[in-house]
């Protein structure tokens, strides 16, 4: 089965730095990926790593260590818009070939002044 | 081109009616994937196609769901004699291919509510 956990909210200051962790226990591995989700907005991608390390763009910073099953997302410089939920999702070669993603229950980040 | 689009935005709907749900991919995108997203839960697979087949059914929670797609573009999720427990944000994907280096892209999504 798959399970994945992230925190369910954070707070972090406008002009900081936040690590928004996730961690996974999954059948089958094929990629993990961030998203980002606005209320009431779709879900926009953000990065994924299919290698451990580090992959950087720009603000944001995604890291992954397959042998502990974890991941944290990096956003530098925070702006009032980056408040949002981050969805941490697992890639997996679903039946027939497709690249189904199991995804956690995402990070609410609030940005305060 | 414009992105993956979804519609209705929002449907209402009393408890033992079908309803149709409706994505349209980003042109030329020839994988498609159902979620849904419930309240306080993270998105949940439903379907994928690749072209008009769906070789991955596994994630339809039950017989009342069924899917198809026409062209190899536009998909319609169907949900017959819909619950209370059917209401949630479904979500729409599309990529390019179903490669293990493409990135899914979201539409908007479709709020329903099963009264």
């Amino acid at each position: 089965g798959q399970n994945i956990d992230q925190p369910t909210e954070m707070t972090a200051t406008e002009g900081a730095i936040v690590q928004i962790n996730c961690t996974y226990q999954t059948s089958g591995f094929n990629g993990l990926f961030w998203y980002q989700q606005h209320a009431g907005e779709a879900p926009t991608f953000l990065s994924y790593n299919v290698l451990d390390g580090l992959e950087e763009k720009g603000r944001f910073s995604s890291f992954l260590s397959r042998s502990k099953g974890y991941s944290y997302l990096l956003l530098k410089e925070l702006q009032m818009k980056d408040s949002a939920s981050y969805l941490c999702a697992v890639r997996d070669l679903g039946e027939g070939g497709g690249n189904k993603l199991t995804f956690g229950t995402g990070t609410q980040l609030k940005v305060e002044l | 081109g414009a992105g993956v689009s979804q519609s209705p935005s929002n449907k209402v709907t009393e408890k033992g009616k079908d309803v149709e749900l409706r994505c349209d991919p980003i042109s030329g995108h020839t994988a498609l994937y159902w979620y849904r997203q419930s309240l306080g839960q993270g998105l949940e697979f439903l379907i994928y196609f690749q072209g008009n087949s769906a070789p991955d059914k596994s994630g339809l929670p039950s017989d009342r769901f069924s899917a198809e797609r026409t062209g190899g573009s536009v998909s319609t999720l169907t949900i017959q004699r819909t619950q209370q427990e059917d209401s949630a944000v479904y979500l729409c994907a599309s990529s390019a291919t179903s490669g293990s280096l493409e990135t899914q892209y979201f539409g908007p999504g479709t709020r329903l509510l099963v009264l």
